[in-house]
C-alpha cells in the first residue's frame, strides 16, 4: 500500500522561528489535506491541497504531486503553533481512503 | 454549522461492556468516516460511508466492531464486547463526495477517548 512518510518527525523551536515540514508519498495521489492536532486533541484543517501553493497567514503549503511530495511553511513561529501536524493523502483509484502520515510533532518555545 | 458533533466525549467502561459511540456529521455532506488514534499505530480508518452505505470496513480490526448509518445525519460505531486494547480516541470526519471522482476537505469531530479497564 501507498507509503506516507513525514518529517521531521520532532522539531522544536524558539518562538519567532520559522520551519519546513515535509510529506512524501509513494504513489499517486489526487488529494491531500494537512491537519494541525492540538494540545487538547483536536485536528483542526489546515490546507486542503491536492496541487500549487496555498497560503493562510503565517502558514503556507505547497504540494507537488508529479514528484510526490508536500511542504508546510511556518513562519514567525508563536507557541500557539504547538502540536502535530499531519498530512493525509487521498488516492486516486477505486477508493476514497485517507491515509495519514506519523506527524511531525512541534514545540514552539516561548 | 455546528461542525461534526461526537458523543459521548469521554467513555470509560469495563472489559465485557457494550460501547456505543454516536456522530452527527456536517448537514449537507454525503461521506462520513471513522477512525482510531493511539500512540501505537498512529491514525487509522476504520470503515467510510458514501450515502449512508458503508464503502469500505477493511480498516475495522475484528468482528466485535460493527459501524451503522441509519440516515445521513447519524452514525454509530459500537464496540461489543470492549476489551482493554480498544482503548484509544475514536474520530468522525465528514466530507462531500463527487459522482466525478472529486472530494472536499474532510473535517474531524472533537473524538470520544475510550478507556476499557
Amino acid at each position: 500500500g501507498i507509503q506516507v512518510e513525514q518529517s521531521p518527525p520532532d522539531l522544536i523551536l524558539q518562538e519567532g522561528a520559522n520551519s519546513t515540514l515535509r510529506c512524501n508519498f509513494s504513489d499517486s495521489v489526487n488529494n491531500l489535506q494537512w491537519f494541525h492536532q492540538n494540545p487538547w486533541g483536536q485536528l483542526i484543517n489546515l490546507f486542503y491541497i491536492p496541487s500549487g501553493t496555498k497560503q493562510n497567514g503565517r502558514l503556507s503549503a505547497t504540494t507537488v504531486a508529479t514528484e510526490r511530495y508536500s511542504l508546510l511553511y511556518i513562519s514567525s513561529s508563536q507557541t500557539t503553533d504547538s502540536g502535530v501536524y499531519f498530512c493525509a493523502v487521498g488516492l486516486t483509484s477505486g477508493t476514497y481512503k485517507y491515509i495519514f502520515g506519523t506527524g511531525t510533532r512541534l514545540k514552539v518555545l516561548a | 454549522d455546528a461542525g461534526v458533533i461526537q458523543s459521548p466525549r469521554h467513555e470509560v467502561t469495563e472489559m465485557g461492556q457494550e460501547v456505543t459511540l454516536r456522530c452527527k456529521p456536517i448537514s449537507g455532506h454525503n461521506s462520513l468516516f471513522w477512525y482510531r488514534q493511539t500512540m501505537m499505530r498512529g491514525l487509522e480508518l476504520l470503515i467510510y460511508f458514501n450515502n449512508n452505505v458503508p464503502i469500505d470496513d477493511s480498516g475495522m480490526p475484528e468482528d466485535r466492531f460493527s459501524a451503522k448509518m441509519p440516515n445521513a445525519s447519524f452514525s454509530t460505531l459500537k464496540i461489543q464486547p470492549s476489551e482493554p486494547r480498544d482503548s484509544a480516541v475514536y474520530f468522525c470526519a465528514s466530507s462531500s463526495i463527487w459522482l466525478a471522482g472529486g472530494r472536499d476537505t474532510q473535517y474531524f469531530g472533537p473524538g470520544t477517548r475510550l478507556t476499557v479497564l
